[in-house]
């Protein structure tokens, strides 16, 4: 199947310092990417959705101030958590379907974020 | 927006048994239905999905079932097995492709 790459898989980061998750389609193009964020014990929630070459589209009550996403060419999408704090400790994860109807979709190994 | 459901949120089963786990959705727009093995840890893994077309697919000990008008489906697991333990998530697709999952059901199968 195809590859969707996540970077880096974990992170330990102070208070108030920014942290940048990439996300890399491996072997198919991909227009568009999702962003979940997942707390222990609970479901994939979706942040936003990340559109090559335009804005993201963030969901109900996910701050795109905190959460600034950047899709810059159609095999990267970029999370960067800035200014972040421990409330922001979880499990971070992409996900990218191949152009067409239906299509599976394919996820990032996810990154760990623990802020400090 | 979408919104799906998932029952049980945990299920206790002998091996040998079967499991069943029910949602459902709200937005009649979806057309795609997969499911989700997720491990402590790791990424989720598609065990098997159904698009709105279709009323049932099988493949070996595992089924899905579509009921479109109810707006709901449900992922059966036969002769479950100690490997088969770990959270199942069912999430709906519309035409925009964005996954929206349901909360997740813990399946602890004992041996």
């Amino acid at each position: 199947g195809a590859v969707v790459s996540q970077h880096p898989s974990w992170v330990i980061c102070k208070s108030g310092t920014s942290v940048k998750i990439e996300c890399r389609s491996l072997d198919f193009q991909a227009t568009t990417m999702f962003w979940y964020r997942q707390f222990p014990k609970q479901s994939l929630m979706l942040m936003a959705t990340s559109n090559e070459g335009s804005k993201a589209t963030y969901e109900q009550g996910v701050e795109k101030d905190k959460f600034l996403i950047n899709h810059a060419s159609l095999t990267l999408s970029t999370l960067t958590v800035t200014s972040a704090h421990p409330e922001d400790s979880s499990f971070y994860i992409c996900s990218a379907r191949p152009t067409g109807p239906n299509t599976e979709a394919f996820f990032g190994q996810g990154t760990r974020l623990t802020v400090v | 927006g979408e919104n799906v459901e998932q029952h049980p949120s945990t299920l206790s089963v002998q091996e040998g048994d079967s499991a069943v786990i029910k949602c459902t959705y709200s937005d009649s727009a979806s057309n795609y239905f997969p499911w989700y093995k997720q491990e402590l840890g790791k990424r989720p893994q598609l065990i098997i999905d159904i698009r709105s077309n279709v009323g049932e697919k099988k493949d070996q000990r595992i089924a899905v079932t579509l009921n479109k008008t109810a707006k709901h489906f449900s992922l059966h697991i036969t002769e479950t097995q100690p490997e088969d333990s770990a959270v199942y998530f069912c999430a709906a697709s519309s035409p925009l492709q964005k996954l929206v999952f349901g909360t997740g059901t813990r399946l602890l199968v004992s041996p």
